[in-house]
């Protein structure tokens, strides 16, 4: 298994401009999570799914930020517009829910708002 | 709200000797218990849990300790070897629903 895939590794935007990271999870896996990873805050949950449908939300920082997952095997972070507190590495994972906690993280995105 | 604390952010040991990493919690609801390693560039990857119902788990040179009463759990790593360094995040856990620590840098000297 190819175990978590995101993409882009790496992106670079200015202010202003819509931003969308992608996601595929672990095939099998019902779970999916997107977490925000900065220095002053650690490892935030953004929100997760579960069978594709959003279960807490709660993590959203604002209504810049919205998640979709429209099937199994994708979901899309986006932000529009962007802004430099923005800037983060984003990770994405994924989960079986009968396993609770043990998730596979992927490589997470690199995001640099200027 | 941080509900899932890593008060040291840097520990730096000697090759050989043991490392403890520490954190603590403040949900008393939290019924599971995880310690994750992540290296640079890479996401984090599981390497250890707990039950709320247990209060030590061993897999080789890692043990994880829980005392719920103080809402505190530990990772000793014994022997500490150079592999180890890297950044070590505690999670704590409602089924699903998973939070994080801050992350604690753990150096290991040869």
């Amino acid at each position: 298994d190819a175990g978590v895939i995101q993409s882009p590794r790496h992106e670079v935007t200015e202010m202003g401009q819509e931003v969308t990271l992608r996601c595929k999870p672990i095939s099998g896996h019902n779970s999916l999570f997107w977490y925000r990873q900065t220095m002053m805050r650690g490892l935030e949950l953004l929100i997760y799914f579960n069978n594709n449908v959003p279960i807490d939300d709660s993590g959203m920082p604002e209504d810049r930020f919205s998640a979709k997952m429209p099937n199994a095997s994708f979901s899309t972070l986006k932000i529009q517009p962007s802004e430099p507190r923005d800037s983060a590495v984003y990770f994405c994972a994924s989960s079986l829910v009968r396993l609770p906690g043990e998730q596979y993280f992927g490589p997470g995105t690199r995001l640099t708002v200027t | 709200d941080q509900q899932v604390k890593q008060n040291s952010p840097s520990l730096s040991v000697q090759e050989g000797r043991i490392s403890i990493l520490n954190c603590d919690y403040t949900n008393s609801m939290f019924d599971y218990f995880l310690w994750y390693k992540k290296y640079p560039a890479e996401g984090p990857t599981f390497l250890i849990s707990i039950s709320s119902i247990k209060d030590k788990n061993e897999d080789g040179r890692f043990t994880v300790f829980l005392n719920k009463s103080a809402k505190h759990l530990s990772l000793h790593i014994v022997p500490s070897q150079p592999g180890d360094s890297a950044v070590y995040f505690c999670a704590a856990s409602i089924i699903n629903d998973m939070r994080f620590g801050a992350g604690t840098r753990l150096t290991v000297k040869p």
